[in-house]
């Protein structure tokens, strides 16, 4: 089975665009979140979907948005793109159905702005 | 979530067992233990999780203090391919809730795994 995807694996955007992420999660995930990840440092939480609806926001500007759609799949979108956006952002899932579950992390979309 | 402290770096040699301690002194009943590890430029990837009793599996074990504020990741044999920064998080897990989706990374410890 495929694990959890993410496109475009790397990405180039200048200051004050917008950008769209996207992430598959393994067939039968229903809970998608998203991280990110600046050089150095552990991943921060941004956002949790489970079954299409926001379960989760860790502390991020509404500069950044997410949704999750009826196949599960999600994207992330971030506008007003600042320098400091610059990292790495990875996706994850889970089946959303147990009690103590395991993420499983996608290689994540390497976005660097100019 | 209660918070974690582990040693920033350890260094290990091939074929020898690494053992990665991790504090939580502040956690709570209704929170588990998970580890994970992240290889240079790959997402995280789990490793395991326990609650109250040691676990194992075929990556690696975990041994939990009976007090519950302390634990250490044990991988029996360690290979060059283990280097990488390894996360201890604590995680509570509410009935019926999603809560595992949201994970408190720290800075990690750094394994360095020598031939």
């Amino acid at each position: 089975d495929a694990g959890v995807t993410q496109s475009p694996t790397h990405l180039i955007k200048t200051r004050g665009q917008h950008v769209t992420l996207r992430c598959s999660p393994i067939s039968g995930h229903k809970s998608v979140s998203w991280y990110q990840q600046v050089l150095g440092q552990g991943p921060q939480f941004i956002f949790q979907y489970y079954e299409k609806e926001e379960r989760g926001r860790g502390n991020f500007p509404d500069r950044f948005s997410a949704r999750q759609f009826p196949n599960y799949s999600s994207e992330l979108n971030v506008n007003a793109l600042l320098l400091g956006d610059s990292a790495l952002y990875l996706c994850a899932s889970s089946p959303g159905t147990g009690k103590a579950e395991k993420l499983f992390f996608g290689s994540g979309t390497q976005l660097s702005v100019l | 979530d209660a918070k974690t402290t582990q040693p920033p770096s350890m260094d290990c040699a091939e074929g020898r067992a690494a053992n990665l301690p991790c504090n939580h002194s502040t956690i709570s009943g209704n929170e588990y233990v998970y580890w994970y590890r992240q290889i240079h430029s790959q997402g995280p990837q789990y490793i395991i999780h326990g609650l109250k009793n040691n676990e194992t599996n075929e990556m690696a074990s975990l041994i939990i203090t009976e007090d519950r504020k302390s634990s250490t990741l044990i991988l029996p044999h360690a290979t060059l391919r283990d280097t990488a920064v390894y996360y201890c998080i604590v995680v509570r897990v509410t009935i019926g809730g999603t809560s595992y989706g949201k994970l408190t990374f720290g800075q990690g410890t750094i394994l360095t795994v020598h031939p």
